[in-house]
């Protein structure tokens, strides 16, 4: 029983290319994000959504689209592909957006730009 | 904006003994969260331990214990009895309870625990 599971969990494209990531999580909560993890390991938020609300939009290029069609998922489309989107894009979700509940991931998807 | 500094890249341990990765961050808030979560080379994000900022007892979850001290605005992670499972990137995130709940994590410690 996978809380946070997001589709697919490797993805290699090319340059130019349009590309989407899925994220469905069964743990019942209403809030969920989208971070980037770069070859360094640092961990930047995104995107996060409350019951299908955007409520946090980093400064993040408008080639990178959220869509929450359901509380329970978050899907992630990228246009025009760019060397530098090369990273592990996490999904996660929370109880509600302010909590002490913590945030649940999901495996990650490393996107591969050639 | 917050921001969440971990000093040390990079950290190591010898098996069963005590290692303390430290985290200092900067809030003008007042009440916030805090919490650990470490990272193996599998990727997934896993919690270790969190604190309420309005909690003065330091957490504790087994092995695993914060030193909490809120006018410094540091929040260090202390692992007791280190196992080669403890091996993972931890990071420190502080979460605002306002601005959305938005979380701000540090740039990552990387653990290497040693037989």
């Amino acid at each position: 029983d996978t809380a946070v599971s997001q589709t697919p969990k490797y993805l290699v494209t090319q340059m130019g290319n349009d590309k989407s990531i899925k994220c469905e999580q069964n743990l019942g909560h209403d809030t969920m994000y989208w971070y980037k993890q770069d070859s360094k390991k640092f961990l930047k938020i995104m995107f996060s959504y409350n019951n299908k609300e955007l409520i946090i939009n980093e400064t993040v290029p408008n080639r990178f689209s959220p869509k929450s069609p359901d509380k329970a998922h978050l899907n992630l489309h990228i246009n025009s592909l760019e060397l530098g989107d090369s990273a592990v894009y996490f999904c996660a979700s929370s109880l509600s957006a302010v909590s002490n509940q913590p945030q649940h991931f999901g495996d990650g998807t490393r996107l591969s730009i050639l | 904006a917050q921001t969440v500094t971990q000093s040390q890249p990079e950290m190591s341990v010898q098996e069963a003994e005590t290692v303390t990765l430290s985290c200092t961050y900067d809030t003008s808030e007042s009440d916030y969260y805090l919490f650990w979560y470490k990272q193996p080379p599998s990727r997934q994000m896993i919690l270790v331990i969190r604190q309420e900022a309005y909690k003065q007892q330091n957490a504790t979850e087994n092995r695993f214990s914060v030193n909490f001290q809120k006018a410094a605005k540091s929040f260090s992670l202390k692992i007791s009895d280190s196992q080669l499972g403890d091996a993972a990137m931890y990071f420190c995130a502080y979460r605002s309870l306002t601005n959305a709940g938005k979380s701000t994590f540090g740039d990552g410690t990387t653990l290497t625990v040693k037989p």
